[in-house]
């Protein structure tokens, strides 16, 4: 089982929906959990950091699930500049290493 | 804040020869800097973890003789591709690991596309 496993996608939306993805992981101990946005070609963005009492920046709501092992990310009425491939990152309990998931892709469309 | 820089952003060498990537981080201090590859359409698979003053770590499979690191200063570090081939044509990047408000965040340079050819 991978560390952090997240639905592929790509998930293809009209602007100004609601879009959500999942992302579960395996070590129970883990302790912070991260959403990264990647653009083509580009290095990883630090979203933002999901805490255990859900938080919100702006259209992005970000929850963990610590009994059932998963992280989400909600984004409200999708942009077309939104359109990236989204990483759900844990910090696992050894060190100051991240595991990263493998990506969800979302497309934006008019 | 926490802006990291990577140099070169391209390169393209011949295979057999040496290729030194820098990683700095502009405007603060990082104990631990990562160092990633990417493989088109892939997740970053982390290679080394680099620690000011000490050897790096590296990860399972990774060959510390063909990919030298060298943390010699809070603020950066190196890593030299020995004996390129095609085969190590890729993106890297890497990290430089700051305490933020929810534990260890990392901010990544913008990385490096090694082509060999």
């Amino acid at each position: 089982r991978k560390e952090v496993e997240q639905d592929p996608g790509p998930f293809n939306v009209p602007e100004g929906a609601t879009v959500a993805f999942n992302c579960t992981y395996s070590n129970s101990a883990s302790q912070s959990f991260f959403w990264y946005r990647q653009d083509c070609r580009k290095e990883p963005k630090l979203l933002m950091s999901v805490y255990s009492s859900g938080n919100e920046d702006g259209r992005f709501t970000a929850q963990l699930n610590r009994a059932s092992q998963y992280i989400s990310l909600l984004i409200r009425d999708s942009k077309l500049s939104d359109s990236a491939t989204y990483l759900c990152v844990v910090n696992p309990e050894y060190g100051n290493k991240l595991v990263f998931g493998a990506g969800t892709i979302l497309r934006v469309k008019s | 804040g926490a802006v990291v820089s990577q140099h070169p952003s391209r390169v393209i060498c011949k295979s057999g020869t040496s290729v030194k990537i820098e990683c700095r981080s502009l405007d603060f201090q990082a104990t631990t800097m990562f160092w990633y590859r990417q493989f088109p359409k892939k997740s970053l698979m982390l290679m080394a973890t680099s620690n000011e003053g000490s050897k790096a770590t590296y990860e399972q499979g990774v060959e510390k003789d063909k990919f030298l690191i060298n943390h010699a200063s809070l603020t950066l570090s190196t890593l030299t591709v020995t004996s390129a081939h095609p085969e190590d044509s890729s993106f890297y990047i890497c990290s430089a690991s700051s305490i933020g408000t929810s534990g260890y965040e990392q901010y990544f340079g913008p990385g490096t596309r090694l082509t060999v050819t």
